[in-house]
Order: structure tokens, then sequence, then C-alpha cells
């Protein structure tokens, strides 16, 4: 898998938009970027994934730089209910696995 | 659909016991695989398949058994408990074993401790 960077932890004031960077710059052509998020040790839940071009779904927006080489993370308006850890992952591709870094853990403040 | 279904929620188990974690998906999907998830850490593959009478081996399979005999039930044996094996352990659903296409389902996890 490519390896990704992401930030420890980040803040996110109730209602503003949370931005959540990851680095992947040993990312292939041919490499999805997922993004998945985990709630307080519930299951993870997918949130959003994208090759080269902006994705958009009715939970996320994820924007990918030309170069391919990081991605943004917007939630467009936190909510208490955000308040998790969010991974970024790129899986090699063919590959089945999804290798689990220790992510960013987002915390929603009122 | 009650999506993906682990059973029990909660097992302790004495060193050198067996048991079998429970995992059941229905929504026919092809791929099924079991995580583990030690305190503070991410998630780590032990073992996954890709169709009913296929299994493989993830990143941390040693310790733990599976068997795919139907496309709803993925099981996950451990043969012998040890303690390193406290965690908790998540399976997870995927409709179709293609990379770049489809996302997978989790379900809510077994949190394991073993004395």
């Amino acid at each position: 898998d490519a390896k990704t960077t992401q930030p420890p932890s980040m803040d996110c004031a109730e209602g503003r938009a949370a931005n959540l960077p990851c680095n992947h710059s040993t990312i292939s052509g041919n490499e999805y970027v997922y993004w998945y998020r985990q709630i307080h040790s519930q299951g993870p839940q997918y949130i959003i994934h994208g090759l080269k071009n902006n994705e958009t779904n009715e939970m996320a927006s994820l924007i990918i730089t030309e170069d391919r080489k990081s991605s943004t993370l917007i939630l467009p308006h936190a909510t208490l209910r955000d308040t998790a850890v969010y991974y970024c992952i790129v899986p090699r591709a063919g590959s089945y696995q999804l290798t689990f870094g220790k992510g960013t853990k987002l915390s929603v403040i009122p | 659909n009650a999506g993906v279904t682990q059973t029990p929620k909660f097992q302790v188990l004495k060193t050198g016991q067996s048991m079998t974690l429970q995992c059941a998906q229905d929504m026919n999907h092809e791929y099924m695989s079991w995580y583990r998830q030690d305190p503070g850490m991410g998630l780590r593959l032990i073992h996954y398949s890709v169709g009913a009478g296929i299994t493989d081996q993830g990143e941390v399979p040693n310790g733990y058994n599976v068997s795919r005999s139907t496309t709803e039930d993925f099981p996950l044996r451990l043969l012998s408990a040890a303690p390193s094996q406290t965690s908790v352990y998540f399976c997870a659903s995927s409709p179709r074993p293609r990379q770049g296409t489809d996302e997978q389902y989790f379900g809510p996890g077994t949190r394991l401790t073993v004395t």
C-alpha cells in the first residue's frame, strides 16, 4: 500500500467545515484514495473514495491534488456526531487489504 | 438488510481455550474479511475470502483459522487462545473484490479478552 501521512489530531467548531489532510506521495497511477472513519470503537464506516477527480457524496467531499500526492476530506458542516478517528487509505492496486494507520482524531467542539 | 452481524459482542476466554467468532452478512457479498484492533492501534487484516471455498492469509494470520462454506458466513476460529489475542475483532464484507470500485462494510465488533 502507498504510505499515508495524517496529522494525529484536529479540532473543529460545530457547524464549521472540517478539512482533514492526507499525504500519499508514493501513490501509483491506478491506486484509489479511500476514507473511512471509526466512531468510538464501533466498526469503521466508509465515507468516500476517489482516483483523480474530486468526489462528493451525502457525507463529504474529497479533493485530490492534480499530482495526486495529497488529498483533503471535507465535512462541510461538522456536528458533534462527526467526532471520530478518520483514516486515509490507499490500497495497493488489485489488493483486497485495507491498511489502517493511526488516522486523525477529529474532535468537534460545541 | 441486517448488514454485517457478529456474535458474540463480548467474550472472555482462559489461555488455551478455543472458540469461534461468528460473522454473517445478508447482502450477497463475495468478499469477506477479519481484522483485529489492539488498543490505540489501527486495524490489521487476519484472513480474507473472495468467495465460498476460497480463503487467504492477511497480515497477522497466526493462531487463527477460517473457512468459507457459504457466501453468507465467515467464522474465525481461535485454536488455543493466548493473552496476545486480546483485541477487538471486526468482520467486513464487500460486493465484489475489485479494487477501486467497492467500499467495505464493517460489523460492530467482538471484544475478546484472554486471561
